[in-house]
């Protein structure tokens, strides 16, 4: 039983480049989140799931896209990578009763130059 | 509008007790979560507090009082281990109340 797991760990990119973020969950959650953490601040939500085939606009979407590919799988795509999106991204689970008990991978650390 | 205030730093002794506040302020109020988060990591789940009083697990006690949007998490015993950051969280309003909103966290530093 892995949990959340997400690739890669570590992205470096160029402005404009653009990346697909991978995570997936083996506990058969309805619920997936994707979060950006920058130094010094709390989690802040890109997109969610609510479950498969549903996705919803977070605190702040803009640059991102999103897909729930199935009901193990949530992919953060980044279009046109910019400098202001270098972050930590954390990819979340959580079951059915509610979102306060969530899941976390394990991160992945994004730099674009 | 919504809002979570936290302090940013707590500094304790290993082996004392560390109360780490949390005021909330929200239109829908369904309860208060607490993530704990070692630099480098994941946030992990520490606790959930829906009804006010106090909920222990282990060394870590959540308390809640609705009527004063307003709780802690208490750390008792503390080990160098416990030197991370603390999140409260509550229901995102703003988006609907199926995620999270989460504050800017308190580091913890514990020394010997």
């Amino acid at each position: 039983n892995a949990g959340v797991t997400q690739t890669p760990k570590f992205q470096v990119l160029k402005t404009g480049q653009s990346m697909t973020l991978q995570c997936a969950q083996d506990m058969n959650h309805n619920s997936m989140y994707w979060y950006r953490q920058d130094p010094g601040m709390g989690l802040r939500l890109i997109y969610y799931s609510a479950s498969e085939g549903t996705t919803d606009k977070g605190e702040v979407p803009n640059g991102y896209n999103v897909s729930r590919l199935n009901k193990r799988e949530f992919s953060l795509r980044l279009e046109s990578a910019a400098p202001s999106q270098t972050s930590v991204y954390f990819c979340a689970s959580t079951p059915a009763r509610g979102p306060e008990t969530q899941y976390f991978g394990p991160g992945t650390r994004l730099l674009v130059l | 509008g919504q809002s979570l205030e936290q302090p940013s730093e707590v500094t304790a002794v290993e082996g004392a007790i560390v109360q780490i506040n949390c005021t909330y302020q929200t239109s829908g109020f369904y309860g208060l979560s607490w993530y704990q988060q070692h630099d480098g990591g994941a946030p992990t789940f520490l606790s959930y507090n829906a009804l006010d009083g106090l909920e222990e697990t282990g060394r870590f006690s959540s308390f809640l009082s609705r009527s004063d949007s307003y709780g802690y998490l208490l750390l008792q015993e503390l080990q160098m281990k416990d030197s991370a950051s603390y999140f409260c969280a509550v229901r995102d309003i703003r988006t609907g109340a199926n995620n999270l909103f989460f504050g800017t966290g308190t580091r913890l530093t514990v020394i010997p």
